[in-house]
């Protein structure tokens, strides 16, 4: 099975802060990559897929990026509505896996 | 527009099978999969299982003994059912569409939440 190793497990960044989220697989997964933000109490929502490209009605501040079998998730400039916890998920072959979560904190 | 709800019992008696349905609308089973993914109280996602837009299946290996994914076409509608429910197998359960090629989970239902006690 491919392991997601994801880092860091928190975070605590201030407003207007460059934040950044990393996923290392295991093994080659290629550009089968995406990120999802959970808030309190709701469904994870996709913010990035195909490692770099972001999901219809996301801003902008957000973008992925990948070097060999490490990906990163960006938030250029930190808002109030950012915060929750942040997952990856390799679905280039079954099992699928997530990362094990990173919990984003306004400091 | 594209929307997934689960629905099933919140409370299922240990060594019990659990029994869910996932209702979608806004697309069709016969082009997209659907997956399930549960998350334990305070902890993180964990993939379940896919059926794919063929009806072919994928599970988790720590789970395919216990599980069991199939679907309704005619009534859009995609079911899990596991068996041998432990008190370990408490959590959300969440369906969710996945948008193909690499697009990733692109849509989810609001999540059923099961609890297995006596």
């Amino acid at each position: 099975d491919i392991q997601m190793t994801q880092s860091p497990a928190s975070l605590s960044a201030s407003l207007e802060e460059i934040v950044t989220i990393t996923c290392q697989a295991s093994q080659d997964i290629g550009n089968w990559l995406s990120w999802y933000q959970q808030k309190p109490g709701k469904s994870p929502q996709l913010l990035i897929y195909g490692a770099t490209s972001l999901a219809d009605g996301v801003p902008s501040r957000f973008s992925g990026s990948r070097s060999g079998t490490q990906y990163s998730l960006k938030i250029s400039r930190l808002q109030v509505e950012d915060i929750g916890i942040y997952y990856c998920l390799q679905a280039y072959s079954a099992p699928f896996t997530f990362g094990s979560g990173t919990k984003l904190e306004i400091k | 527009q594209v929307q997934l709800k689960e629905s099933g019992p919140g409370l299922v008696q240990p060594s019990e099978t659990l029994s869910l349905t996932c209702t979608v609308s806004g697309f069709s089973l016969t082009s997209y999969g659907v997956n399930w993914v549960r998350q334990p109280p305070g902890k993180g996602l964990e993939w379940m299982g896919t059926i794919w837009n063929d009806g072919s299946t994928d599970y988790n290996s720590a789970l395919k003994s216990r599980l069991s994914i199939s679907r309704d076409t005619s009534k859009s509608q995609v079911f899990l059912k596991m068996n041998s429910l432990q008190t370990e197998d408490t959590a959300i359960y969440l369906c969710a569409r996945d948008g193909g090629s690499s697009w990733g989970f692109d849509y989810w239902g609001q999540g059923v939440m099961v609890t297995v006690s006596s």
